[in-house]
């Protein structure tokens, strides 16, 4: 029973290029949340998806990050034209809705990417 | 808006004492509670859940929610210095899928 799978675990890029981060929930939850977290501070709240849709991306920057949770496949952040500011840890967690009562379950973390840009 | 208040710390404990961690929120209309653990330069690993007024335990770990004065807290019997880490608590509010998260606190236990 796998649990939540990130890739690549390490990346690095040139300022300019893009970085597409990989995000495989655990089976059988349908809902993706990704953060992104700074050495020594909280986590950030960046976009929350279910499949082909996504719920809330308010805590995502306006410009050059996007992200989607295709019906097959990883849930991918994709940042455009990278900056040395979005060097950071890119986490992605997974959850799904308990059917019986209604509620959304446990939030599960994969091992995250650190992305540096040089 | 919603707010999830952790002492920053860091919390210094004994070998062997218990370790308190409290946590408290501002949404009444919080359904859902999460202890989560995170080393550093590691990702966040869930601890516990708890979902209604008292206690629960897990192990080492006991739970505590009191929906009326709005905290939530973590006790760590036996602290190891393996449970040296951050914190994090997380409140999931009533629209049932958005988690607000504390800043986490730093725990020291120390030998």
């Amino acid at each position: 029973n796998a649990g939540v799978m990130q890739n690549p675990r390490h990346l690095v890029r040139r300022r300019g290029q893009e970085a597409r981060l990989r995000c495989s929930p655990m089976k059988g939850h349908s809902h993706v949340y990704w953060y992104r977290q700074l050495p020594e501070e909280g986590l950030k709240f960046m976009v929350y998806l279910q499949k082909e849709n996504i719920i809330d991306e308010s805590g995502m920057p306006k410009e050059r990050f996007s992200a989607e949770f295709p019906k097959e496949g990883p849930s991918i952040l994709r940042i455009q034209q990278v900056v040395r500011g979005d060097s950071a840890a890119y986490f992605c967690a997974s959850s799904r809705v308990d059917f019986r009562t209604g509620l959304n379950t446990e939030a599960f973390f994969g091992q995250g990417t650190r992305l540096t840009v040089v | 808006q919603k707010e999830v208040e952790q002492n920053s710390g860091p919390l210094s404990v004994p070998e062997g004492a218990i370790a308190s961690l409290n946590c408290t929120y501002s949404d009444r209309g919080s359904q859902s509670f999460f202890w989560y653990r995170q080393y550093s330069g590691k990702s966040p690993e869930l601890i516990m859940s708890i979902y209604s007024n008292g206690d629960k335990e897990d192990g080492r770990f006991t739970a505590q929610l009191n929906k009326a004065s709005q905290y939530v807290s973590l006790l760590i019997r036996d602290s190891q210095p393996s449970d040296s880490a951050t914190y994090l608590c997380a409140v999931r509010a009533d629209s049932n899928y958005q988690l607000i998260w504390g800043a986490g606190t730093k725990l020291i236990i120390k030998p």
